[in-house]
Parts: C-alpha cells; structure tokens; sequence
C-alpha cells in the first residue's frame, strides 16, 4: 500500500523567508507523487507533480519539490514566503489507477 | 477555474435524509473521482468511475453509492445520513485512469454538506 506522511501540521514562516514543507512516501513501485494547496474555501490546486522524469520539480507559484529516493521524501520549498501562500499544502502518492493517497495537510501561515 | 463544477454548493439537512451531489467534469475527461474531507479523517478517496465504469473503491460507505452517466457527469448518493456524514465532498477529474504522466486530477470547489 502507498502512503504519504507529512511532517507538522502547522508551519509559520515570516514574509520573505525560506517555505520548507515535509513530506515522506512510502511505496512499493516507483511512486508517483504531488503537492497540492488548497485556499480558505477552496477546491485542490496542483502545485506540481513528480513522474520520474527529473527529481527537482518546479511548480507554480514559485514552488518546487525535490525526489530523494533514499530518504523517500519530498519536500516542497519556496525561498521566499507571500502573504498569498497562506494555505494548506497537501502531498499525496498515486496508485497505477490514478487515485489519490493524501497526507493529512500542513496548515501554513504567513506573518509580516 | 478548475473546469470542474459542482452543485451544490452547500448542503444542509437532517440525519436519516438522503442527498444527492452532483459534478460536471471538464470538457474530454472521461475520470471522476469523489473525495471526502473531514477535520477527523482528512482527505479520502470514495470512488473513481471512468467511463461510466467504477474503477475503484476506497472508503466508501454501503450508505454511499456513485454513478457516472453517458454525458460522463456523476452524482454522489449519500443515504441515511448521519452526523458523522458531515464533511467537503470533492469530485475531481482526469484524462484517463492512470497514475502515470499527464493523468494529472482537477479538482472541484467542493459541496459543504451539514447534517443536523
């Protein structure tokens, strides 16, 4: 079974510093893994999408996510926080199916 | 705009009802997934149908039931609700059914159902 764990359920960052977001897979095939971020309100928006083709994924928004296979994590950075990314992030794994495994969310809030 | 759409928006009803949401997927994609959010549970997949067809089951409840009709829109059947039934359902669509590249899922703005 395919699962995703992400690390801290809440994350503040101050405008202007580093976005580190943690997730963690586990699978048994060459998984195939997403960030999505979900606005107040809000349906999922994909922020990017890792499919083997590169292990350092850029996104929209500024965001990218790198695949480490040996640590099977994929964390998702921003460098610089926008009071605009106050959100929640999600990272999820698909089966060969194409549904969705998701983590449990990582609340992030921007300060000035 | 996802391209997806669903109606309605919000839900409010009594336990013991049944509902029915509703979900138009983009233009030329033959998946829909249904998706439940929930502070407790979290984000969980339901059901895929592609093509009229179910593909997949997650944790769906015998009290739900899904379909997907010729014009590919699906519906999400919810019966004798309960207060626990209380959640975001997100349907979301794809090209295809596969994981693989390009089968990337839109999603919905969701219902916002409330039992009472």
């Amino acid at each position: 079974a395919q699962s995703v764990t992400q690390l801290g359920s809440h994350v503040s960052v101050s405008e202007g510093a580093l976005v580190l977001l943690r997730c963690n897979y586990s699978s048994s095939v060459p998984p195939y893994l997403f960030w999505y971020v979900q606005y107040p309100n809000q349906g999922l928006q994909l922020l990017l999408k890792y499919t083997s083709a590169a292990t350092l994924v850029k996104g929209i928004n500024g965001f990218e996510a790198e695949f480490k296979k040996s640590e099977t994590s994929f964390h998702l950075t921003k460098p610089s926080a926008h009071m605009s990314d106050a959100a929640e992030y999600f990272c999820a794994v698909s089966d060969s199916w194409g549904k969705l495994q998701f983590g449990a969310g990582t609340q992030v809030v921007v300060t000035p | 705009d996802s391209g997806v759409t669903q109606t309605p928006k919000h839900l409010i009803t009594a336990t013991g009802q049944r509902v029915t949401l509703r979900c138009s997927p983009r233009s030329g994609d033959l998946s829909v997934y249904w998706y439940q959010q929930s502070l407790d549970q979290g984000l969980q997949f339901l059901i895929q149908y592609y093509n009229g067809e179910e593909r997949a089951k997650g944790n769906i409840l015998e009290r739900f039931s899904a379909q997907q009709f010729p014009d590919l829109h699906s519906e999400l059947n919810l019966s004798s609700l309960e207060l626990g039934d209380s959640a975001l359902y997100f349907c979301a669509s794809s090209l295809g059914t596969s994981g693989k590249r390009g089968n990337e899922q839109f999603f919905g703005p969701g219902t916002r159902l409330t039992v009472l």
